[in-house]
Formats: C-alpha cells, sequence, structure tokens
C-alpha cells in the first residue's frame, strides 16, 4: 500500500526557520516525482514545486521560486519543503503528493495527510 | 500561465440526482486534466486523470469528459458521501500545473 506520511504541526515565529517532511513507504520512492501543495486558509489547492527523488531534480512554480527549497533523502524515502525565513503568509496547510507515472510529472495519485503550519508573533 | 475556471463555485443537488462541474482552460491542455475530491479536514483524492480515467477504486457514478479547454466532470447519482469540494488541475503546461478554483458541491 501506498503511504505518505508528513511531519506533525508546526507552530512558528516570523522569521524562524522550517523544515517538514514527507516520508513515502509501498513503492520505489526513487522512481517517482513528488512534489508539494499549499492550502491557506479556507482557499483552493497551489502547486509548489516537485522533486525527483531518484537524481534530485527539482522543478518551482514561478511563484514559489526563491520562496521555499524543495529536497529529498532518498536513502530513507522522505522529501522535505523548507523555510529560510518564514511569514506570517506562510500560514497554511502542505500537502505532499507523489506522480505515480514513470518518467514524466502528471497528476497526483497519492496524498500525504498534511501538514499545519502556523506563523505568528 | 494557465487559469483553471470552474463553475458553479457552489453547486446543490438532491441525493440521487445527477451533478455536473465544469472546468475550463484558458488555453488548451490536450488530455491532461484530472479531477479530485477534498473533504473538510482531508486530503484531496484523485478521482479522474487523463480527463477521462476513473483513478483506482473510485466508483463507477463518477465520470469525466473532455479535451481541449472543456471539462466535465459527472456524478450519476449523488450519495452522502459525495458531498465535497471538487478541484480540476491541468498538468500540460509546465512549469505551473495550476488548479481551478474548486466547486463546493453541497446538499440540496
Amino acid at each position: 500500500e501506498v503511504q505518505l506520511v508528513q511531519s506533525g504541526a508546526e507552530v512558528k515565529k516570523p522569521g524562524e526557520s522550517l523544515k517538514i517532511s514527507c516520508k513515502g513507504s509501498g513503492y520505489s520512492f526513487s522512481s517517482y516525482w513528488i512534489g508539494w501543495v499549499r492550502q491557506m486558509p479556507g482557499k483552493g489547492l497551489e502547486w509548489m514545486g516537485i522533486i525527483y527523488p531518484g537524481d534530485s531534480d527539482t522543478r518551482y512554480s514561478p511563484s514559489f521560486q526563491g520562496q521555499v527549497t524543495i529536497s529529498a533523502d532518498k536513502s530513507i524515502s522522505t522529501a522535505y519543503l523548507q523555510w529560510s525565513s518564514l511569514k506570517a503568509s506562510d500560514t497554511a496547510m502542505y500537502f505532499c503528493a507523489s506522480s505515480m507515472v514513470r518518467g514524466v510529472i502528471a497528476h497526483f495519485d497519492y496524498w500525504g495527510q498534511g501538514t499545519l503550519v502556523t506563523v505568528s508573533s | 500561465e494557465i487559469v483553471m475556471t470552474q463553475s458553479p463555485a457552489t453547486l446543490s443537488v438532491s441525493p440521487g440526482e445527477r451533478a455536473t462541474l465544469s472546468c475550463r482552460a484558458s488555453q488548451s491542455v490536450s488530455s491532461n486534466l484530472a479531477w479530485y475530491q477534498q473533504k473538510p479536514g482531508q486530503a484531496p483524492r484523485l478521482l479522474i486523470y487523463g480527463a477521462s480515467t476513473r483513478a483506482t477504486g473510485i466508483p463507477a457514478r463518477f465520470s469525466g469528459s473532455g479535451s481541449g479547454t472543456e471539462f466535465t466532470l459527472t456524478i450519476s447519482s449523488l450519495q452522502s458521501e459525495d458531498f465535497a469540494v471538487y478541484y480540476c488541475q491541468q498538468y500540460n503546461n509546465w512549469p505551473l500545473y495550476t488548479f481551478g478554483q474548486g466547486t463546493k458541491l453541497e446538499i440540496k
């Protein structure tokens, strides 16, 4: 069974750094793209970026380029999303999701449960 | 950037009736279109990909159609568990695989 398990909720202050995680199991983690999606409170879904754990090839939506860093450690089947300096506007639910189509970046077949990030002074 | 526009924003339908949700792309996305269902407090779930292929485990009452710029998700006979928010997403035009703003399907 494919599973993506995300790290727990975080409460941070503006200016702090943060790294959240997403651990995959039940499939060949290195062989499929895994991405991140933001959902701000009461809003819709926003595609942030994606990484291929096999070689760490990473692509970002223009809206998120330079704002976050996506990485992965294939040895422990885990992808990461990190911020160097959080803003209040980063408050949102963040989902990881896997695209289970070999060789291409497509739809998201499986999703993590989400990590709620709250940034408040 | 391709803009995905879903209509209506809210759809009120009675259980057992048919629901038709629309998604329009600002330019052609071929058949690279997916539909997701999201219930409150839950992650989205893939329903349809390739505009018309049901994902694993999705009931046959869900169907997708369309290509190019006009797409439709149809739920043939609404069950209580189908009331949720539905999103379309294009994955044709890199580097921004945009989502629509969502349609809330509510009980009439």
